[in-house]
């Protein structure tokens, strides 16, 4: 298996360009998140899906965008890039949680995203 | 808004040293679990701990959740270089979808 995976691993965009993250799973979970992790910030949920054709908005939604489209892919979007979001952002999925204790979240590697 | 603080932030330690990382907050999780992080990868579970009290060690990792279950401990004994990473706690709970995440401690350990 190859667990959460994420493409692009870096990107240099200039101000105002668009770009699409994307983020695949193959562990069959029903859960996905995107975070964004800044120096000194730990890791803030942007957007989050707890099915396949359902998004919701985490603690910094402002100028991102999502899509589930497939169970196994979730998808983040910037439509109009601002140096603001110069961050490394990573994926995550797991199962839901049974009995008030979660399972493992499992995370990608991460995209380095530099915005100019 | 449930809030996870950690401290120290930053530890920097010599090898053989132990250390203990806190993580807090004012409100009750029904769940706790501590994550590594090393450079340049994605957190991974270190523990997840269920009921308040609960004492969970791996190697020389000890955990603590708090009998309350609104903080917990991590304890590193006689630490080495490979213990360097961020240490994240993440707090679970029952009818939230997404974990509360605490802001991190730093963790170097010098040869």
């Amino acid at each position: 298996n190859a667990g959460v995976t994420q493409t692009p691993k870096f990107r240099v965009l200039k101000t105002g360009q668009s770009m699409t993250l994307l983020c695949a799973q193959d562990m069959n979970h029903e859960y996905m998140y995107w975070y964004r992790q800044d120096p000194g910030m730990g890791l803030r949920l942007i957007h989050y899906s707890v099915g396949e054709g359902t998004t919701a908005k985490g603690e910094v939604p402002d100028g991102y965008n999502v899509s589930r489209l497939k169970k196994q892919n979730f998808l983040l979007g910037l439509e109009s890039a601002a140096p603001s979001q110069t961050s490394v952002y990573f994926c995550a999925s797991r199962r839901p949680e049974r009995g008030g204790v979660s399972y493992e979240q499992y995370f990608g590697p991460g995209t380095r995203l530099t915005v100019t | 808004t449930q809030l996870l603080e950690q401290s120290p932030q930053f530890l920097s330690i010599q090898e053989g040293e132990n250390l203990t990382v806190y993580c807090n907050s004012s409100s009750v999780f029904s769940s706790l679990q501590w994550y590594r992080q090393e450079p340049g990868e994605g957190p991974v579970l270190l523990v997840t701990v269920v009921t308040g009290g609960e004492v969970k060690k791996l190697k020389r990792l000890t955990f603590q959740f708090g009998d309350a279950r609104k903080d917990s401990s991590l304890h590193i004994t006689a630490a080495q270089p490979g213990d360097t990473g961020l240490y994240l706690c993440a707090g679970v709970n029952t009818g939230r979808r997404a974990l509360t995440f605490g802001s991190g401690t730093r963790l170097q350990v010098q040869p």
